[in-house]
């Protein structure tokens, strides 16, 4: 079993804030890492799909870092908002490709 | 366009009862994943399906669990025998590819056994 550990587990933060959370996971058999966003009662939706050392990838507040070599992603968010409260999950998949061995989540909530 | 799309959306069961779970993926998408989330616990995989292949069954937890995909569309995922063990939320995602392409997730389906 694949150990893909996030932190923090839960995060609160006033609007406003900049934050970021961490997706730690084996630095061997890499093939890529996905985060993805899951808000209350709807579907995860994916953020990034990361595969090369060093990546970072940006779609609007939200940024992220990848090392592959030490064997972890940081997600960040800049200027948080309220919409932006959801479970963060990162998900390693290894040189088979074919499992997907997601962490348990960073539940983000941000007061308004 | 149309997403994943899992029924039923909410099942409550007995213990002891079948029960089956239905996935309808995105069209043309050739790869297909089964995912449960226990209470308080991260995305289990259960299993994955690509194109014509042999399932990956590498992760369902007890023989009592098993899954088909007809056509290479359609996903049933049924549970024998339920167990209050088996209560979660499970979802299926479908890719366009193999090999760690971004998945598409259902809604989920929540199931509970009293």
């Amino acid at each position: 079993i694949l150990n893909v550990e996030q932190s923090p587990q839960s995060l609160h933060v006033q609007e406003g804030d900049s934050t970021n959370f961490t997706c730690s996971f084996p630095s061997s058999n890499f093939y890529a890492l996905h985060w993805y966003r899951w808000e209350t009662a709807k579907s995860p939706e994916a953020l990034f799909v990361m595969t090369l050392n060093g990546d970072e990838k940006k779609k609007g507040r939200i940024s992220a870092t990848l090392n592959t070599k030490e064997g972890y992603s940081y997600l960040y968010i800049k200027g948080s908002q309220p919409e932006d409260s959801a479970t963060y999950l990162c998900a390693f998949i290894g040189f088979t490709g074919n499992q997907f061995y997601f962490g348990t989540g960073t539940s983000l909530t941000v007061i308004p | 366009g149309a997403g994943v799309s899992q029924s039923p959306s909410n099942k409550v069961t007995e213990k002891g009862k079948d029960v089956e779970l239905r996935c309808d993926p995105i069209s043309g998408h050739t790869a297909l994943y089964w995912y449960r989330q226990s209470l308080g616990q991260g995305l289990e995989f259960l299993i994955y399906f690509q194109g014509n292949s042999a399932p990956d069954k590498s992760g369902l937890p007890s023989d009592r669990f098993s899954a088909e995909r007809t056509g290479g569309s359609v996903s049933t995922l049924t549970i024998q025998r339920t167990q209050q063990e088996d209560s979660a939320v499970y979802l299926c995602a479908s890719s366009l590819l193999e090999g760690g392409d971004t998945q598409y997730f259902g809604p989920g389906t929540r199931l509970t056994v009293l």
